[in-house]
């Protein structure tokens, strides 16, 4: 069965700072990947998703098979990037998504 | 154009009792889905839709039922409600599988 691994709850950093999120996925195939984001009190919304290789403001995420890992990063946060971040695996073209846990950013001035 | 709209927004239940969610969506897509969002847990599927009249289980589909009688429309029935399933339910629309889901705003559901 597919699953997605996000191990930090929570990311608190500067303004200024680079961050990165961690995603770590399990499955047999050749799932597409994606990074969700919900900031605070909006609905949850695409970032990016893998096959596209596009850079959303400012954040970068790349597939890398061999570690079965899909990092989203920014080298400069700033403190409207404060969100939740969610990392999800699709397996199929159904639709179905598998989202990790989520991963809290908060960035500080 | 509203997008994916869920009806009610809040709704607090007694355990056994019953209730619907809507999900509703004016942009002509074909799939539907509703999920659960719970603290640790991120989002989970509960069931899907890939067309008007066909509906599909996910990861935790018991104790819920859906219907897409209407192709815009995607409802989430809870029989006899249980503490358990507390939490934020999300329902998203695709035009295919492949595609962007777009999700609505949520329905926060507390079960006592």
């Amino acid at each position: 069965a597919q699953r997605v691994t996000q191990p930090e709850k929570l990311l608190s950093v500067f303004k200024g700072a680079p961050v990165e999120l961690k995603c770590n996925y399990s499955y047999s195939g050749s799932p597409e990947l994606f990074w969700y984001v919900q900031y605070s009190r909006q609905r949850l919304q695409l970032l990016l998703r893998h096959i596209s290789r596009e850079s959303i403001k400012g954040f970068t995420a790349d597939l890398n098979k061999g570690e079965t890992s899909f990092h989203l990063k920014k080298p400069f946060a700033q403190e409207e990037d404060s969100a939740m971040y969610y990392c999800a695996l699709r397996p199929d073209s159904w639709g179905k998504l598998q989202f990790g846990a989520g991963t809290q950013v908060v960035v500080t001035p | 154009n509203a997008g994916v709209t869920q009806t009610p927004k809040f709704r607090v239940l007694k355990t056994g009792q019953s209730m619907t969610l809507l999900c509703a969506q004016d942009m002509n897509h074909e799939y539907m889905y509703w999920y659960r969002q719970d603290p640790g847990m991120g989002l989970r599927l509960i069931h899907y839709s890939v067309g008007e009249g066909t509906t599909a289980k996910g990861e935790v589909p018991d104790g819920y039922n859906v219907s897409r009688l209407k192709k815009q429309n995607f409802l989430l029935g809870l029989e006899s409600a249980a503490p358990s399933q507390t939490s934020v339910y999300f329902c998203a629309s695709t035009e295919s599988g492949i595609n962007e889901q777009f999700f609505g705003p949520g329905t926060r559901l507390t079960v006592l």
